[in-house]
């Protein structure tokens, strides 16, 4: 299984809107609605903020969304603030019942 | 609350096996639920390893299934993680998880360990 595909990089301006792409197969994002979404800052465990693509946990600010077209999950974050910036990951299970996750993107405020 | 607690050697020599054990506490592991383990190398991304139920099923990552082996003890509320033959490669922070599949998420997560592997 090849990791899920998302840019390397994306930055923005405070109060503006980023969305992170993650592409995969039909055998993983395109084929399940269980994609899922991590934040993680430096040195610290990576954080659940997005699961079956669309849903927040509870505690997860609502300028967070998700959504799925295909093969390819976004993450959306609106009104961007400095605590946003942090490592962001996506991840899907698999037809085989494993995960993949994505190659990770750096989001950087501006 | 849940929490999760990776435990075991900071640093393991080539070839050897890297074992990490993952203390569950605020939670019965027989009372349900995947538990797994996630590595990060130093600068890089996630890779998920495998999952095992209380019962004993497991799940592992194609890439490592060759050398790797996860185990439960629930009465300890504990799983363990081998890993066999480890080189350089394998250095890395393992995450211990609790792996909920109805929605197939990671919603608690250990502070992880990071293991070293260097003669």
């Amino acid at each position: 299984q090849s990791a899920l595909t998302q840019p390397a990089s994306v930055s923005g301006s405070p109060g503006q809107s980023i969305t992170i792409s993650c592409t995969g197969t039909n055998s993983d994002v395109g084929g399940y609605n269980y994609v899922s979404w991590y934040q993680q800052h430096p040195g610290k465990a990576p954080k659940l903020m997005i699961f079956e693509v669309s849903n927040r946990p509870s505690g997860v600010s609502n300028r967070f969304s998700g959504s799925k077209s295909g093969n390819t999950a976004s993450l959306t974050i609106s009104g961007l603030q400095a605590g946003d910036e942090a490592d962001y990951y996506c991840t899907s299970c698999t037809t085989s019942s494993t995960y993949v996750f994505g190659t990770g993107t750096k989001v950087t405020v501006l | 609350q849940v929490q999760l607690q990776e435990s075991g050697p900071g640093l393991v020599k080539p070839s050897e096996t890297l074992s990490l054990t993952c203390t569950v506490s605020g939670y019965s592991i027989s009372s349900g639920y995947y538990w797994g383990w996630i590595r990060q190398p130093p600068g890089k991304g996630l890779e998920w390893i495998g999952s095992i139920y209380y019962t004993g099923s497991t799940y592992y990552n194609p890439s490592l299934k060759s050398r790797v082996s996860i185990s439960v003890d629930t009465s300890k509320d504990q799983f363990s993680l081998n890993l066999s033959s480890v080189t350089a490669a394998d250095t890395a922070v393992y995450y211990c998880v609790r792996d909920f599949r109805v929605t197939w998420g990671f919603e608690y997560w250990g502070q992880g360990t990071l293991v070293t592997v260097s003669s």
